[in-house]
């Protein structure tokens, strides 16, 4: 049973550029995390989502940044024009249910640095 | 005040010694309450749940203090392999998910 699947584990973009991560959640797992952790701090949670709805989008910027989880397909985390201060690794996480009354598992994560 | 927040660690410790790791939280209506590690650039992963009769695993023991909001986690008999940085997390159920982690506190045992 393969566990949480990232990629690309490592991804750098030049400044305005866009960054697509990929997040392929645990087999039988329909509910899926996105955290950013920026160097020597802590997981800041983004957003959560179920196939194909958007949970809870509280902790994503405004603008630049978006999501999504298709019925077919990994979950995605978009961010356009790519700015200095979105280096950081991007975790996804997910569970078979609803977190908090379940474990999240987490991937390994993509690294992303922008030049 | 930050809604979770950790020992600011680091945490220097020789072999063998036992340390503890408190964490405080501001809501007090958050559930759930958990501990994670998470070694140098990996991912995070679940050491224990944290119930208010408490819980022990092995020499990994956490407890809950729901009046005064605070968590901690004790580990005994230290070994080189616990050096991680350990993160508290809470579960906040109203207003939609949220998922809180804390800042993380840094252990390193040396021989």
């Amino acid at each position: 049973n393969a566990g949480v699947m990232q990629n690309p584990r490592h991804l750098v973009r030049r400044r305005g550029q866009e960054a697509r991560l990929r997040c392929s959640p645990m087999k039988g797992h329909s509910h899926v995390y996105w955290y950013r952790q920026l160097p020597e701090e802590g997981l800041k949670f983004m957003v959560y989502l179920q196939k194909e709805n958007i949970i809870d989008e509280s902790g994503m910027p405004k603008e630049r940044f978006s999501a999504e989880f298709p019925k077919e397909g990994p979950s995605i985390l978009r961010i356009q024009q790519v700015v200095r201060g979105d280096s950081a690794a991007y975790f996804c996480a997910s569970s078979g249910g609803l977190a908090g009354d379940n474990e999240q598992f987490f991937g390994p994560g993509t690294r992303l640095t922008v030049l | 005040r930050k809604e979770v927040e950790q020992d600011p660690g680091p945490f220097n410790v020789p072999e063998g010694a036992t340390v503890a790791f408190n964490c405080t939280y501001s809501n007090s209506a958050s559930q759930s309450f958990f501990w994670y590690r998470q070694d140098c650039r990996k991912e995070p992963k679940l050491l224990m749940s944290v119930y208010s009769s408490g819980n022990e695993d092995g020499r990994f023991t956490a407890q809950l203090n729901r009046a005064s909001q605070y968590i901690s986690l004790l580990i005994r008999d230290s070994k080189l392999s616990d050096s991680a940085t350990y993160l508290c997390v809470v579960n906040n159920p109203t207003g939609g998910f949220k998922t809180i982690f804390g800042a993380g506190t840094r252990l390193f045992v040396k021989a």
